[in-house]
């Protein structure tokens, strides 16, 4: 089976511009996080969705990031203005309702 | 305001020896705790769980200890074996709004296994 697949694997954009992460979770998992790991803060969650619907967005940290599940086997997460601060490794995991979690290869994103 | 600490960034041991990975939390709702272990470019991969009514799991070299009164858990792993170096994450959940169950993860302590 398919494990959770992140696209792209690695951005690298100039500060100002729109950076848009993808993810396709695992078929039949019905919550999905995002996550991003920094040397600073280790692995934060950012947002999380049960059956699509946003549940819990307090990790995101600005109004320039959003996050949308528009069915279940997408999701994106954007970020618009990037700004170097920004720079880490994104995560996408999902779960079947229950605690443990399988997640992505990540996208690695440096702001420039 | 960090709920699950992991208070060694990194910890080295010989090969055939014992890894011991510490980890404290302080909510107390917490009713399931996990960990996952990281290698470079890769993403975490689940490790090991416990719930908050065992004290100890074991899965072949790898074993995690729950002290609920302590608010504190580790992982031991032995013997050591050089393929173990990784970040390793101690997680905990509880369950959350719309009945959806959330991780929250320590910041990881780095093993290197010395051959």
């Amino acid at each position: 089976d398919a494990g959770v697949i992140q696209s792209p694997r690695h951005e690298v954009t100039e500060m100002g511009q729109e950076v848009t992460l993808r993810c396709k979770p695992i078929s039949g998992h019905n919550s999905l996080f995002w996550y991003r790991q920094t040397m600073m803060r280790g692995l934060e969650l950012l947002i999380y969705f049960n059956n699509n619907v946003p549940i819990d967005d307090s990790g995101m940290p600005e109004d320039r990031f959003s996050a949308k599940m528009p069915n279940a086997s997408f999701s994106t997460l954007k970020i618009q203005p990037s700004e170097p601060r920004d720079s880490a490794v994104y995560f996408c995991a999902s779960s079947r309702g229950v605690p443990k979690l399988f997640f992505g290869e990540g996208s690695r994103l440096t702001v420039l | 305001d960090q709920q699950v600490k992991q208070n060694s960034p990194s910890l080295s041991v010989q090969e055939g020896r014992i890894s011991i990975l510490n980890c404290d939390y302080t909510n107390s709702m917490f009713d399931y705790f996990l960990w996952y272990k990281k290698y470079p470019a890769e993403g975490p991969t689940f490790l090991i769980s416990i719930s908050s009514i065992k004290d100890k799991n074991e899965d072949g070299r790898f074993t995690v200890f729950l002290n609920k009164s302590a608010k504190h858990l580790s992982l031991h792993i032995v013997p050591s074996q050089p393929g173990d170096s990784a970040v390793y994450f101690c997680a905990a959940s509880v369950i959350s709004s719309g009945s959806a169950r959330q991780l929250t993860f320590g910041s990881g302590t780095q093993l290197t296994v010395l051959p």
